[in-house]
């Protein structure tokens, strides 16, 4: 069984705070650890894949960081807008073509 | 380019009856998944096509569940018969093969579709 976790499961922010979240998965036959932003009746949309240990990436206010020594990897969210809301899914992945291994999801409320 | 695509968004049938759920991948994926996420609980596996090959299928929670890729296009996953515990949402996502002509942004990078919610009554 493999497990990847996901804390908190739920956040509530107001606008302009900054928060960040948690994954952790196992340290052993880690190939990727990928990061998702969904929200319901979309399609999950992909934030970031992360392959290095020590791997730190930006996307406009949104950063992660990875420790696959470790196994844990964050995410975190400068200054929070409303359109932040959703919910940000980890996923592990052992292998190029292999299945991703979800965590639960942080569910995120942005209030103005 | 065209995203992930499913068909229907949404499915309401009653226990025992049959529904299939269609996936469109990106055109040129080799690679097809499906996931299902159950409420309250995390997106897991069902299987994985390589074209029109079954790669991986230990995902699949019983035989009531049959998933084809004639072609190695489309992809339909049939539930028959359909039971209460079935109901959720239906993920397909597809990605290109490592050796693709095509660079990613990483490797074997997957694109997600909107997925299909099942409920069964």
């Amino acid at each position: 069984i493999l497990n990847v976790e996901q804390s908190p499961q739920s956040l509530h922010v107001q606008e302009g705070d900054s928060t960040n979240f948690t994954c952790s998965f196992p340290s052993s036959n880690f190939y990727a650890l990928h990061w998702y932003r969904w929200e319901t009746a979309k399609s999950p949309e992909a934030l970031f894949v992360m392959t290095l240990n020590g791997d730190e990436k930006k996307k406009g206010r949104i950063s992660a960081t990875l420790n696959t020594k470790e196994g844990y990897s964050y995410l975190y969210i400068k200054g929070s807008q409303p359109e932040d809301s959703a919910t940000y899914l980890c996923a592990f992945r052992g292998s190029t073509l292999g299945r991703l291994y979800f965590g639960r999801g942080t569910q995120l409320t942005v209030w103005p | 380019e065209a995203g992930v695509t499913q068909f229907p968004s949404h499915s309401v049938i009653e226990k025992g009856q049959t529904v299939t759920l269609r996936c469109d991948p990106i055109s040129g994926h080799d690679n097809l998944y499906w996931y299902r996420r159950v409420m309250g609980k995390e997106i897991k596996f069902l299987l994985h096509f390589v074209k029109e090959s079954k790669q991986d299928e230990s995902g699949m929670p019983n035989n009531r569940f049959l998933a084809e890729r004639t072609g190695g296009t489309y992809s339909t996953l049939k539930v028959q018969p359909a039971e209460l515990e079935d109901s959720g949402v239906y993920f397909c996502a597809s990605s290109q093969a490592p050796w693709g002509l095509e660079s990613q942004p990483a490797r074997g990078e997957q694109f997600f579709g909107p997925g299909t919610r099942l409920t069964v009554l």
